[in-house]
């Protein structure tokens, strides 16, 4: 069975500090996705990592992937109270038909403190 | 271009009550699939379906069933409702089964009393 792992499930952090998020799943899958979600809110997509050693930045997040470690990492870079939110990984389970689904990660519900 | 579209975006219902949620998925999108966030937690896959069948499903009872329409649009039976389906149901659209990812709607809040 297919298990997403994340740590740390909560972070309060002073604005202008770095951080990372992990991100362990238990089978092998080289599709690993991240998504934001605030308080109420839906999931907004932040990164599709596609292959091993997939490298993506946008803004002050960066996500990595390591299919062979089964490890992704969200990185944090000079955090703003904007952020503060809960940030989940999600591993594509395929299907014998062929089809993708999401297994979603517990969470990591980030607090920048200003 | 209209994202995905869910409806109604809250809802009470009381326990043993049956509930219908709906789903648009995005333009060029047949692929639909449903979830379960309950609260504080990450979000639980329900069923997926594509090409008007259910191609996957979750660890959920049969009290939840679903359908999806030639237009792809997709809806959302649960019967015999209980409090612990209190929840924000998420549904998510994708193209060809979702190798390039998900598109999740708004959401639909269900409480039920």
């Amino acid at each position: 069975e297919l298990k997403v792992e994340q740590n740390p499930l909560f972070l309060s952090m002073q604005e202008g500090k770095n951080y990372t998020i992990y991100c362990n799943y238990s089978t092998t899958s080289d599709r690993l996705y991240w998504y934001r979600q605030d308080p109420g809110k839906s999931l907004e997509s932040l990164f599709v990592l596609l292959s091993n050693g997939a490298v993506k930045q946008e803004g002050r997040l960066m996500a990595s992937l390591d299919t062979k470690a089964r490890l992704s990492t969200l990185h944090i870079t000079a955090a703003v109270h904007d952020l503060s939110a809960t940030y989940f990984c999600a591993v594509d389970g395929r299907a014998t038909s062929g089809t993708y689904k999401y297994i979603f990660g517990t969470g990591t519900r980030l607090k920048v403190l200003a | 271009d209209a994202g995905v579209t869910q409806s109604p975006t809250h809802l009470i219902k009381t326990r043993g009550q049956q509930v219908t949620l709906r789903c648009s998925p995005k333009s060029g999108h047949d692929t639909v699939s449903w979830y379960q966030q309950a609260l504080g937690q990450g979000p639980q896959f329900i069923f997926q379906y594509y090409e008007e069948e259910e191609r996957q499903r979750g660890n959920f009872p049969d009290r939840f069933s679903g359908h999806q329409f030639p237009n792809y649009s997709s809806e959302l039976n649960v019967n015999a409702l209980l409090l612990g389906d209190s929840a924000l149901y998420l549904c998510a659209s994708s193209r060809t089964g979702g190798l390039y990812g998900y598109t999740f709607g708004s959401g639909t809040r269900l409480t039920v009393v």
